[in-house]
């Protein structure tokens, strides 16, 4: 079955550490996406992704970094100079960025937690 | 500004009753897309609806419905006949052209649907 796969599913990290989540997708999307949720916050854009080795900042890019070597794959760094980097993390993916009509898809998301 | 606006942090809805669900956006695009997503307590965002910009007629599936209402900029989520398996988060979502030819999505803070039996 195709679809969205995050890992790991929860994550602890002790502060000063960089963490990296993996996003893979099988659907042959061109389009990949990084959110954060926060409680009563809803999905805040980190980075985006419309092809292969391309992407560009979202609104909350700081302390954050990604990479797009392979259609499939869209890894998300949070790094050291993430302030407060306990959240949930979501991917999603769409058929083309430049299509209007196109439904995200997502994974099961990666929860993050800094001791 | 907020682009999406969900006013009600809360809802409840008895079992086999209708619940309307509210959105509003802000936008100067004349092309734009409106999605529903429902996140369970499991965290996996699912879509429910689509509605464009462009479309004159509310769209459907299954028991859900939205009520677009493109001069007031609202497009609110209708469920029928709720279920104790609606009882999750809904996110209104948008997408506009950004940069680059692409249309970002952008969301809510989302509404807390809790169906009592």
């Amino acid at each position: 079955d195709g679809g969205i796969t995050q890992s790991p599913k929860y994550l602890f990290r002790k502060e000063g550490q960089n963490v990296t989540l993996s996003c893979e997708q099988n659907l042959n999307h061109d389009a990949m996406y990084w959110y954060r949720q926060d409680p009563g916050q809803g999905l805040r854009l980190i980075y985006y992704s419309q092809i292969v080795n391309d992407f560009q900042k979202g609104d909350i890019a700081e302390g954050y970094s990604v990479s797009r070597e392979k259609k499939e794959s869209f890894p998300l760094t949070v790094t050291s100079a993430q302030k407060n980097p306990t959240a949930f993390y979501l991917c999603a993916s769409t058929v083309l960025a430049g299509v209007l009509t196109g439904e995200l898809f997502f994974g099961e998301g990666s929860r993050l937690t800094v001791l | 500004a907020q682009k999406i606006t969900q006013t009600q942090p809360g809802m409840f809805v008895q079992e086999k009753e209708a619940v309307t669900l509210d959105c509003t956006y802000d936008t100067s695009d004349q092309s734009y897309g409106l999605f529903w997503y429902k996140q369970p307590s499991s965290g996996e965002m699912i879509f429910l609806i689509y509605q464009g910009s462009y479309d004159e007629q509310n769209a459907t599936e299954g028991r859900y419905s939205l009520n677009f209402q493109k001069a007031r900029k609202s497009a609110n989520l209708v469920i029928s006949a709720s279920q104790l398996g609606d009882s999750a988060m809904y996110f209104c979502a948008m997408r506009e052209a950004a940069s680059g030819g692409s249309y970002i999505p952008t969301f809510g803070r989302g509404t807390s649907l809790i169906v009592h039996p």
